[in-house]
């Protein structure tokens, strides 16, 4: 079973500002099967990035995913009021599929 | 634009049967695979299962024993059903399109198993 790490836990910063929120695996992944999400309260997760880097359809170019093997991350440049939400990583390269416990992204 | 929605009692007794039905409109139900998850309230998510169109499936290990996904493509719909329900079952339940990264979710029904 693969376990994915997010750190941090909860991450503080000022609108404008850049994020970096990482995603470690327990086992190497193949880059194709690691995805992004931003989850808001009360709402469904939305995909972000797939493939590791790939964005999904109608997600701005601030938000960009890197990495390899055990270590990827999700990094969100310039951020915006609406960024400010939950960020799970989630891998499908092994069964079971599971997320990383997340990170909240919160307004400073 | 491909939507879905989830529906089922949302009161679920210790040890019955939990049974939703996912609903996909705007697109067919066919060549793609369907998954649901779970999140507990106030916790991360959990990845249940999947389904393709043509009946194949995939669970969760730790869900497996108690685990059906099922798939009705004439009504463009999908199922699941837990079985043996306890009170750690409760949670809010999500389908969605794809059998691995999710591009349309569901809004997520709650779930209570309670007596």
């Amino acid at each position: 079973e693969i376990v994915l790490t997010q750190s941090p836990g909860t991450l503080s910063l000022s609108a404008g500002e850049g994020a970096t929120l990482s995603c470690r695996a327990s086992h190497s992944i193949d880059s194709k099967y690691l995805a992004w999400y931003q989850q808001k309260p009360g709402q469904a997760p939305r995909l972000l990035i797939s493939g590791t880097s790939g964005r999904a359809t109608g997600i701005p170019d601030r938000f960009s995913g890197s990495g390899s093997g055990t270590d990827f991350t999700l990094t969100i440049s310039r951020l915006e009021p609406e960024d400010f939400a939950v960020y799970y990583c989630q891998q499908y390269g092994g069964s079971p599929y599971s997320f990383g416990q997340g990170t909240r992204l919160e307004i400073k | 634009q491909v939507q879905l929605q989830e529906s089922g009692p949302g009161l679920v007794k210790p040890s019955e049967t939990l049974s939703l039905t996912c609903s996909v409109s705007g697109g067919s139900i066919s060549g793609i695979y369907w998954s649901w998850f779970r999140q507990p309230p106030g916790k991360g998510l959990e990845w249940i299962g999947y389904i393709h169109y043509s009946g194949s499936t995939k669970y969760n290990p730790s869900l497996e024993s108690r685990v059906t996904i099922s798939v009705d493509t004439s009504k463009n719909q999908f199922s699941l059903m837990l079985s043996s329900v306890t009170a750690a079952d409760t949670a809010v339940y999500f389908c969605g399109r794809g059998g691995w990264s999710i591009d349309y979710w569901g809004r997520g029904t709650l779930v209570t198993v309670s007596s």
